[in-house]
């Protein structure tokens, strides 16, 4: 069936990378853009930024550009979003989600979420 | 900076309610809005796009409307498992914005 498969829970200290997983299965994969979306604890959801498998291109939210890079692998149907200079306020959730890439679209399939924490 | 609220931010409603949610953007966005239900401890489920098109699965109790800058979502009839929080989104164009969100309880 169509899944996002996001990889496990992560711990790092301030000032560390992490790089979180998504990988697609049960659609072809370059059909569909990637969205990054995180929730910190007890608050809402933020969008975070856009890759788009077809292309190899990516757009990035504002708050986030100098310190995120989001890549894919065709090969492996997996998009991956590395976030630099963590720091407490990066603990959150990160959920990747698909756009149908032929229209502007909502996102219909959700990744399980992965949680990373940071912390000294 | 693009901008959705969301109002009210927390609501209490009695089984069999008829709820109704609000959304603004600050600038239109034609139909390209979309719901989010997300029930506690869980992933974010799609319930509306297109303003008022119901995605595959939801109960008929849920619709939406609207176009431009003001939309809603409407519970025709609150049932026990809608405990959850509501969020709109803009998907005209980046950034995604989504709105704060609507805590949803039931009295």
């Amino acid at each position: 069936q169509v899944q996002l498969v996001q990889s496990g829970a992560e711990v790092r200290k301030p000032g560390a990378s992490v790089k979180v997983s998504c990988r697609s299965s049960g659609y072809t994969f370059t059909s569909y853009y990637v969205h990054w979306v995180r929730q910190a604890p007890g608050q809402g959801l933020e969008w975070m930024g856009t890759m788009y498998p077809d292309s190899g291109g990516t757009n990035y939210a504002q708050n986030f550009r100098g310190r995120v890079t989001m890549t894919s692998d065709t090969s492996t149907s997996t998009v991956y979003l590395d976030l630099s200079g963590l720091t407490s306020e990066d603990t959150a959730v990160y959920y990747c989600a698909r756009e149908y890439s032929y229209s502007d679209d909502a996102f219909d399939i959700w990744g399980q979420g992965t949680t990373v924490i940071v912390s000294s | 900076d693009f901008q959705m609220t969301q109002s009210p931010s927390s609501l209490s409603a009695a089984v069999g309610d008829r709820v109704t949610i609000t959304c603004r953007a600050s600038q239109g966005i034609s139909n390209f809005l979309a719901w989010y239900q997300q029930k506690p401890g869980k992933v974010p489920k799609l319930l509306v796009y297109a303003a008022s098109t119901l995605q595959s699965g939801v109960p008929s109790r849920f619709s939406g409307s609207g176009s431009g800058t003001d939309f809603t979502l409407t519970i025709s009839s609150l049932q026990p498992e809608d405990v959850a929080t509501y969020y709109c989104q803009k998907y005209d164009s980046a950034p995604r914005t989504f709105g704060p969100g609507t805590k949803l309880e039931i009295k």
